[in-house]
Order: C-alpha cells, then sequence, then structure tokens
C-alpha cells in the first residue's frame, strides 16, 4: 500500500539552528500539506501546496517557515531559526483531490524537539 | 471559541458496548466533515466522512445536524482495536485545503 515517508523520525536541535523535515508524498498525489501536534494539543495546520505553490498558510507559518519540493518526489519544510515553541510532531499529509473532498494520508511523523 | 470541540474523554468501555462521541463546531459555514483516528503517537487516519444524512460503516455510524453544528459517531460491539483518540474534523469551504482538527475524545476499550 503507497504510504507518505518522513525523515527524521526524531530530531534534536539548538534553539536558533536551521531544520528541514523530508517527505517523500504518495507518488500521484497533487495536494501536499504540513500539519503539527504540540504534545498533548490538538493537530494544526500549516501549510498547504499544489501545482508548485503554496496555496494555503496558517498563522503559525510565519517568515521562519517555508516548503519546497526540489524535485518529483520530495516535499521540504524548513524551519529557519527554530524556538522552543516548535517542538511539536510535525505531520506530513498528501491527498489526490483537495482536503475537502478527497482524504488526507498521514505520514508518520516527525518529532522535532528544540532545546 | 474553539473551531471544533470535543469531550476530551477517557471513555473506558468494556469490549461489546456501544459508545457515542459528539462534537460541535463553531463555523457555520463548515462544508465537509470527517472523523479520524489516532493511535498513541502516530498520525490520523481516516475513519470515515460524515454525510448530511447519516452514513454506516460496519459497526461505525456517523451523524450530522447542521442546524446544531453538530457531529457524533456510535461505534458499536467495541473492540480492544478501537482503543484509540477519535478526532472530529471539519474544512470551512469548498475551495479550503485547511482541516480543522478537534482536541479528540480518547477511548479505552477493557477486556
Amino acid at each position: 500500500e503507497p504510504e507518505v515517508t518522513q525523515t527524521p523520525s526524531h530530531q534534536v536541535t539548538q534553539m536558533g539552528q536551521e531544520v528541514i523535515l523530508r517527505c517523500v508524498p504518495i507518488s500521484n498525489h497533487l495536494y501536499f500539506y504540513w500539519y503539527r501536534q504540540i504534545l498533548g494539543q490538538k493537530v494544526e495546520f500549516l501549510v498547504s501546496f499544489y501545482n508548485n505553490e503554496i496555496s494555503e498558510k496558517s498563522e503559525i507559518f510565519d517568515d521562519q517557515f517555508s516548503v519546497e519540493r526540489p524535485d518529483g518526489s520530495n516535499f521540504t519544510l524548513k524551519i529557519r531559526s527554530t524556538k522552543l515553541e516548535d517542538s511539536a510532531m510535525y505531520f506530513c499529509a498528501s491527498s489526490g483531490q483537495g482536503a475537502p473532498t478527497g482524504e488526507l494520508f498521514f505520514g508518520e511523523g516527525s518529532r522535532l524537539t528544540v532545546l | 471559541r474553539k473551531e471544533v470541540e470535543q469531550d476530551p474523554g477517557p471513555f473506558n468501555v468494556p469490549e461489546g458496548a456501544t459508545v457515542a462521541f459528539n462534537c460541535t463546531y463553531s463555523n457555520s459555514a463548515s462544508q465537509s466533515f470527517f472523523w479520524y483516528r489516532q493511535d498513541c503517537r502516530k498520525e490520523p487516519k481516516l475513519l470515515m466522512s460524515v454525510y448530511s444524512s447519516g452514513n454506516e460503516d460496519g459497526r461505525f455510524t456517523a451523524q450530522l445536524n447542521r442546524a446544531s453544528q453538530y457531529i457524533s459517531l456510535l461505534i458499536r460491539d467495541s473492540k480492544l482495536s478501537d482503543s484509540a483518540t477519535y478526532l472530529c474534523v471539519v474544512t470551512h469551504s469548498s475551495g479550503a485545503n485547511n482541516l480543522f482538527f478537534g482536541t479528540g475524545t480518547r477511548l479505552t476499550v477493557i477486556p
């Protein structure tokens, strides 16, 4: 069964450092997303990406965040200068259709710990 | 006010029991509704979409009441494998790509 894969599974970094989280969406999907979940809290939308550009982003996704699809398979989330409050599980997701009609398939997540 | 509100639980029920979860959403323009399941420290997975007429998938029944902005999930004949957190999820418009998640309701099915 096709799946979304994410690396690394866990990253520990110092405050102020740059972090890149990587995702390989399901190959024939067209829509890509990043969500995050702070421990004990709800899953929160960060950004959606379609046709090689951001289609929507939340208030959380400020100038410290960026996304890129550097090739035909990878989808990355970069946090430029990490803060303590960026510690969370980051989930990548993809769908064949837009979110309202298509099921989102989530990766297993990348746990980011900022010290 | 939260976009999606759920009773966090936990609900501890014996095997074979019927359990119901409720959810309310604040935006009357919400378009699509889903129940996702999340196992401990795992990713969310779609359990079922929720349609206006209500829908059933095996032991699971979902209902939507647009007038009351209320969604429910009923699980019949609970199994140990149903133990998880159930997430109520909505979207705001047909053009939106972001899902709004509730904090989830935790279910533990006891042998």
